[in-house]
């Protein structure tokens, strides 16, 4: 069974402050797909990581995938309260389905 | 822009009612999806089909039925509803299995 730990499950920061969010996994994964969730709202796709030791940023988020397709990071720098949510990152399973982590709730506060 | 819709945002139920689920999606996806989100688990996968009339089981089917007759309506049956159904059940849809998910926002049930 494939499993993606992602910690920290809690992070409560002030703005302007920079944070990292990670998943990691003992399999690999063809890739791997950051969802950003706001309450009463579904996960929404952020960005899609494919090649082993590839970085994708998105404004002040920056994505990257390890070089052997078992982990990855999301970093966030100088947070706004607008990046308050829950973060989720979820790998593309050997038989195409999502293996999801717990999601990772981020508080900006102003 | 892409939609995905569920039919209530909020459900409670009585423990042992049949209780049905529906969702629809109007991008012409092949796949749609079926999930609980509960704190700390993420979310889990509990069954998803990949055309009209066939469904796969996800990870956690148990207690769940689902119904796909038509390719944009995907529907989550409760045979009886327990209390440690009690969650937010969140719809998707691809249009193809590696492909990005769109979710619609959710149904929180509650199992009385």
């Amino acid at each position: 069974t494939q499993l993606l730990e992602q910690s920290p499950q809690f992070l409560s920061i002030q703005e302007g402050e920079n944070l990292t969010v990670y998943c990691n996994s003992s399999s690999v994964f063809s890739s791997l797909q950051w969802y950003r969730q706001e309450p009463g709202e579904g996960p929404v796709l952020l960005v899609t990581v494919v090649t082993g030791g590839e970085v994708k940023k998105l404004k002040r988020l920056t994505f990257q995938f390890g070089d052997a397709r078992k982990d990855s990071s999301l970093h966030i720098t100088a947070a706004q309260p607008g990046d308050t949510g829950l973060y989720l990152c979820a790998g593309v399973s050997n038989t195409g389905k999502l293996i999801f982590g717990q999601g990772t709730t981020l508080q900006v506060k102003p | 822009d892409v939609k995905v819709t569920q039919s209530s945002r909020y459900l409670v139920k009585r423990t042992g009612e049949k209780v049905f689920l529906e969702c629809v999606q109007d991008m012409d996806h092949e796949n749609m999806f079926w999930y609980r989100q509960d704190p700390g688990l993420g979310l889990r996968l509990i069954y998803f089909s990949y055309d009209v009339k066939m469904k796969e089981k996800g990870d956690i089917p148990e207690g769940y039925s689902v119904s796909r007759e038509k390719k944009e309506r995907f529907s989550l049956i409760l045979e009886s509803a327990s209390t440690n159904q009690t969650s937010m059940y969140l719809c998707a849809s691809s249009p193809g299995v590696k492909n990005e998910q769109f979710f619609g926002p959710g149904t929180r049930l509650t199992v009385l």
